[in-house]
């Protein structure tokens, strides 16, 4: 069963740090680029983050360069985003999702990040 | 990287057709073919319905299709179903390894 699932949500104060973890199952994981796509509650989906297969390209969007880290351990089948320096607006379900023929072909449930001081 | 535009409702009776619309920009609906569109009920993580602009992946019933040109990409629900009745998002590549995404589109089913 294909399948990503997220974790590692929680409430923390702005300014503060967290770590997402994305674990992956019944797919190449390796061979396979990846994403992070959040909603920010009662809005729209907003493409995050962007790694390659191999680790060998990151992209961002711009609300969030230069304070989130997208990275990814092969060996263990998972996918990590670093948020630091976070804002009230980073607010949000975020997503894990693969990526298949340029598309986001398989998502997760999703993990609730809420910045509340 | 601004959002691309769809409008916010779009409505049908059961067995109808609605169309939604997704418009970009030449960076990006007008200048790659991949544009994708995600069905998402309440409270439901987003389904994929449509890649490189008119391609359904399996499962996906032939009611939906979707279409493209110049900067504004179409999807079209054919005989519209209760079950339809949903958020709808199109998403495109925007270069460089970097997406973008529409508002989003309620359907709703009278």
């Amino acid at each position: 069963q294909v399948q990503v699932v997220e974790s590692g949500g929680g409430v923390v104060q702005p300014g503060g740090s967290l770590r997402l973890s994305c674990a992956a199952s019944g797919f190449s994981f390796m061979g396979s680029d990846m994403f992070w796509v959040r909603q920010a509650p009662g809005k729209g989906l907003e493409w995050v983050a962007f790694i390659r297969f191999d680790g060998s390209n990151e992209r961002y969007a711009d609300s969030v360069k230069g304070r989130l880290t997208i990275s990814r351990d092969n060996s263990k089948n998972t996918l990590h985003l670093q948020m630091n320096s976070l804002r009230t607006e980073d607010t949000a379900l975020y997503y894990c999702a693969k990526s298949g023929d340029w598309a986001f072909d398989v998502w997760g449930q999703g993990t609730l990040v809420t910045v509340s001081s | 990287q601004s959002a691309l535009t769809q409008p916010r409702s779009v409505s049908g009776s059961p067995g109808q057709s609605v169309t939604i619309s997704c418009t970009g920009t030449s960076s990006d609906v007008g200048g790659y073919n991949f544009v994708s569109w995600y069905q998402q009920h309440p409270d439901k993580a987003p389904k994929l319905v449509i890649y490189y602009v008119d391609n359904r992946p399996s499962g996906v019933p032939d009611r939906f299709s979707g279409s493209k040109s110049g900067n504004t990409a179409s999807l079209t629900i054919s005989g519209l179903q209760a079950e339809d009745e949903a958020d709808y998002y199109c998403c495109s590549h925007a270069g460089s390894y970097t997406w973008v995404f529409g508002g989003g589109t309620k359907v709703t089913v009278l």
